[in-house]
């Protein structure tokens, strides 16, 4: 099971919007909408952003959203805040009850 | 307060055995699918092994199959996995979740670096 492709970089400045995209085959995210999304700090535990394509657990603030076409799908963080500065991870049900994960995009707030 | 507390990693050589525990609290442990998510130094996240409820599926990723197995002890609200044969790849820190919302990890524990090396 190859891991989902994601850019290993996105940037923007405080304010700002920076968008990032993960994309699989038809058999990691087939007709599936179990996508997640996750952040991490360096040398902290990943934290759940977004389920389910766009869904945000209690506590994430609605600056995060998501959003599914096809095989890609995309997280979108607006407003940026120097705290957003962190590893970004997304997950994929890929059948059989696995998982995939993306390989992980570093994003940077200028 | 959800809390994943993992625990038994260390030094091995490669061939050798190590068994993770996970100690669960916060939650009801014997209603959720549980799973092993793994970080090689500098890495990104690989996803494991999962199991169900009451124990009786498991489902792991292919490089570990034959080689780890993963169980569970709902009185104890305990997670585990047993790690044998193993090789210099497995070097990570291994994080317990909880399969939770979206059908996805929704709580992680802090994580127990293994290193397997001569």
């Amino acid at each position: 099971q190859s891991a989902l492709t994601q850019p290993p970089s996105a940037s923007g400045s405080p304010g700002q919007s920076v968008t990032i995209s993960c994309t699989g085959t038809s058999s990691d995210f087939g007709g599936y909408n179990y996508v997640s999304w996750y952040q991490q700090h360096p040398g902290r535990a990943p934290k759940l952003m977004l389920f389910e394509v766009s869904k945000r657990p209690s506590g994430v603030p609605d600056r995060f959203s998501g959003s599914k076409s096809g095989n890609t799908a995309s997280l979108t963080v607006s407003g940026l805040q120097a705290e957003d500065e962190a590893d970004y991870y997304c997950c994929s049900y890929a059948g059989s009850n696995r998982f995939v994960f993306g390989v992980g995009t570093k994003v940077t707030v200028l | 307060e959800v809390q994943l507390v993992e625990s038994g990693g260390g030094l091995v050589q490669p061939g050798g055995s190590l068994r993770l525990s996970c100690a669960a609290s916060g939650f009801t442990f014997s209603s959720y699918w549980m799973i092993w998510v793994r970080q090689a130094p500098g890495k990104g996240l690989e996803w494991v092994a999962k199991i169900k409820q009451d124990g009786s599926e498991k489902y792991y990723v292919d490089s570990v199959k034959g080689r780890f197995t993963l169980s569970r002890d709902n009185a104890k609200k305990s997670l585990y996995l047993q790690m044998n044969s193993l090789r210099a790849e497995d070097t990570a820190v291994y994080y317990c979740a909880r399969e939770g919302l979206g059908a996805t990890p929704d709580y992680w524990g802090q994580g127990t670096l293994v290193t397997v090396s001569s």
